[in-house]
């Protein structure tokens, strides 16, 4: 059984870094999925933040790439989110999640519980 | 990038009915890479349909769905209480995902 689960700081003081990771149990990062970063502020949709693959390939949001690192560590088989000058806008739930090929598809098929993380002073 | 807009934002219903959701896209889609959530309060969401028409593992036949280009449509043919949630599509193209606002199927 696939399992992710997010960990790190539910408080982040605005202009800070916010620090999370995400443990995955029951697959292999070096497996042939990507890994994801999703997030969902309170009463709102869902915003997807990026993406890794095993070899350290990444993709992100254009509306977030100027402040996010997404970074992988087969050794331990977790990645992280890093993301820099934080604002009360990107108080949200965080979530990881695993998008794996289906016949000639996608899918984000696994996701971690989610994890608040508030922006305040 | 591409834009995914989710009609109606909320639809009210009673269990046994049908519903229809759709998901239009600013720019036509990869059929194969359009993709649809449940989310119930509390929750993470839940891969219910992949390649626009393929249902996930364990996914009841009620949930379908269809459609290419711009446009795409999730249907419950029968509700069950269950059902009551949000529901998202998801697209991806050019190295970018990206989420519907949402459609809120609630009880009526």
């Amino acid at each position: 059984q696939v399992q992710l689960q997010e960990s790190g700081p539910g408080l982040v003081k605005p202009s800070g870094t916010l620090s999370l990771t995400c443990a995955v149990s029951g697959d292999s990062l070096s497996s042939k999925s990507w890994w994801n970063w999703v997030r969902q502020p309170p009463g709102k949709g869902l915003e997807w933040i990026g993406e890794v693959y095993h070899g350290g390939t990444t993709n992100y949001n254009p509306s977030l790439k100027s402040r996010v690192t997404i970074s992988i560590d087969k050794s331990k088989n977790q990645f992280s989110l890093t993301l820099t000058s934080v604002t009360a806008a990107d108080t949200a739930i965080y979530y990881c999640a695993r998008d794996t090929q289906y016949d000639n598809s996608w899918g984000f098929d696994y996701w971690g519980q989610g994890t608040l993380v508030t922006v305040s002073s | 990038e591409i834009v995914l807009t989710q009609s109606p934002g909320t639809l009210s219903l009673s269990p046994g009915e049908r519903a229809t959701l759709s998901c239009r896209a600013s720019q036509s889609v990869s059929g194969n890479l359009l993709v649809w959530y449940q989310q119930k309060p509390g929750q993470a969401p839940r891969l219910l349909i992949y390649g626009a028409s393929s249902r996930a593992t364990g996914i009841p036949d009620r949930f379908s769905g269809s459609g290419s280009g711009t446009d795409f449509t999730l249907t419950i043919s029968r509700l069950e209480p269950e059902d009551f949630a949000v529901y998202y599509c998801q697209q991806y193209g050019s190295s970018v995902w990206t989420f519907g606002q949402g459609t809120k199927v609630e009880i009526k």
